[in-house]
């Protein structure tokens, strides 16, 4: 079946400094990729939607300019927290649309300190 | 490593009936499990959730029931009506609340 990489799986930083997640569709060209935040016990938060080649779509109260996100390619996309602070601190998934397939990634710990 | 199983990737269930997901998982040290429903162009959404504790939640026409020592979960849901059809994610989460999630399965639920 389809796998979506992600990668790190987990990452620990320091307050200020940026992180990059990295999500790839392994064995399909993904057209769509989403970006999501989980608080804990509780559901996913749509953060962004990215289609290859264009600018992200943004959820409402998500700010762009912290959470940068590039798909550049039909296989990859990335996520970049920027000047990070500890309230980012969270679990982020991925997914990857295709052909009206969708798969998860694995999921990247964050955590700032 | 697949830790969230969703061993059927389609299920076909005639209006009025029940259909019933299943999931299985690996990790004894989930305590939380979650079922999000899919529509075609859209991202999944928030369904129902059962914590270990319990064995059985209920919401509406919809029910997860759990058994922990066979590290199994399914989805009922009854009736089932046309609306449903959508693919459906289980998901599982250990003490961090970091989530693992299925691959999916494809409900159809015909008129």
């Amino acid at each position: 079946g389809a796998v979506v990489s992600q990668h790190p799986s987990w990452v620990i930083c320091k307050s200020g400094t940026s992180v990059k997640i990295e999500c790839r569709s392994l064995d399909f060209q993904a057209t769509t990729m989403f970006w999501y935040r989980q608080f804990p016990k509780q559901s996913l938060m749509l953060m962004a939607t990215s289609n290859e080649g264009s600018k992200a779509t943004y959820e409402q109260g998500v700010e762009k300019d912290k959470f940068l996100i590039n798909h550049a390619s039909l296989t990859l996309s990335t996520l970049t927290v920027t000047s990070a602070h500890p309230e980012d601190s969270s679990f982020y998934i991925c997914s990857a649309s295709s052909d009206g397939g969708y798969t998860f990634g694995s999921g990247t710990r964050l955590t700032v300190v | 490593d697949q830790q969230v199983k969703q061993n059927s990737p389609s299920l076909s269930v005639q209006e009025g009936r029940i259909s019933i997901l299943n999931c299985d998982y690996t990790n004894s040290m989930f305590d939380y499990f979650l079922w999000y429903k899919k529509y075609p162009a859209e991202g999944p959404t928030f369904l129902i959730s059962i914590s270990s504790i319990k064995d059985k939640n209920e919401d509406g026409r919809f029910t997860v029931f759990l058994n922990k020592s066979a590290k199994h979960l399914s989805l009922h849901i009854v009736p089932s009506q046309p609306g449903d059809s959508a693919v459906y994610f289980c998901a599982a989460s250990d003490g961090n609340n970091d989530m693992r999630f299925g691959a999916g399965t494809r409900l159809t639920v015909k008129p």
